[in-house]
C-alpha cells in the first residue's frame, strides 16, 4: 500500500540554523512527492513538489530530492527564519486511484 | 478565483447534537477531498467524493459520519451526535476531474470543530 513516515517533531531552531525533516514513503506505482506548509490557523499550501525518481523540488529555500533508492524525499532548507515557523508535512499522489497520502506533520519553531 | 471555502471557520457543539461542515472547492473543480487534524496525529484522509458521487470513504468512520457533494451547492461533511472525540480541526480539499499525479490539492482553512 502507500503510506508516509516523517520525522516527528516538535523541532526548535535558532534563526540561521540548518533545517532537515526526514520523510520516507512506500509506495505501488510511480507516486509524485510533495512537501506541504500550514501556517497557524491557515490550511495547508504546497511548499514544493517532485514528479519523478532524482527530481529535486526547490522554493523559498526549501529544496527536496526525489531519492527512489532510500524511498525518501527529506525537507532541507540551509538558513531558517522565524518566519518559517509552521507545521510541515510530506505527501504523496499516488498513480493509482487518485489519492493523496499524508505524514503527521512535523512543527517547526524558529527562534530569533 | 476564490480559492476553497469552508464555512464555519468554528463550530461549537454540544454533546449529541449535529455538526453540518461546508466546503465550496474551487471554480472548475468538481472532486473534493475531506480530511481531520487531531493533535499528535497529523491529517488523517476520510473521504475523496465528486458530484453526486463517493469515490472512497475508507477514512470515515462507519457510524455517525456521512458526506455529500451535490450535484448543486457545496460538499457537506455531517457528523451525527457529537461527541467530544470528534472535536479537531478538518479541512477540505479539491482538484479537477482531470488532476495528474503530479498535480496539487488545494485546501481551504479549515472547521474547527469543539465539542463541549
Amino acid at each position: 500500500g502507500n503510506s508516509v513516515t516523517q520525522m516527528e517533531g516538535p523541532v526548535t531552531l535558532s534563526e540561521e540554523a540548518f533545517l532537515t525533516i526526514n520523510c520516507t514513503y512506500t509506495a505501488t506505482g510511480y507516486p509524485s512527492l510533495f512537501w506541504y506548509v500550514q501556517y497557524p490557523g491557515e490550511g495547508l499550501q504546497l511548499l514544493l513538489k517532485a514528479t519523478k525518481a532524482d527530481d529535486k523540488g526547490s522554493n523559498k529555500g526549501f529544496e527536496a530530492t526525489y531519492r527512489k533508492e532510500t524511498t525518501s524525499f527529506h525537507l532541507e532548507k540551509g538558513s531558517v527564519q522565524v518566519s518559517d515557523s509552521a507545521v510541515y508535512f510530506c505527501a504523496l499522489s499516488s498513480n493509482t486511484g487518485n489519492q493523496f497520502y499524508f505524514g503527521t506533520g512535523t512543527s517547526l519553531t524558529v527562534i530569533p | 478565483n476564490a480559492g476553497v471555502m469552508q464555512n464555519p471557520r468554528h463550530l461549537v457543539r454540544r454533546r449529541g447534537q449535529e455538526a453540518r461542515l461546508r466546503c465550496s472547492p474551487m471554480k472548475g473543480h468538481s472532486h473534493v477531498y475531506w480530511y481531520r487534524q487531531l493533535p499528535e496525529e497529523g491529517l488523517k484522509f476520510m473521504v475523496y467524493l465528486q458530484k453526486e458521487n463517493i469515490i472512497d470513504e475508507s477514512g470515515m468512520p462507519k457510524e455517525r459520519f456521512s458526506a455529500e457533494f451535490p450535484k448543486e451547492g457545496p460538499s457537506i461533511l455531517r457528523i451525527q451526535q457529537v461527541v467530544r472525540g470528534d472535536s479537531a480541526a478538518y479541512f477540505c480539499a479539491s482538484s479537477p476531474p482531470d488532476r495528474a499525479t503530479n498535480e496539487k490539492l488545494f485546501f481551504g482553512s479549515g472547521t474547527q470543530l469543539s465539542v463541549l
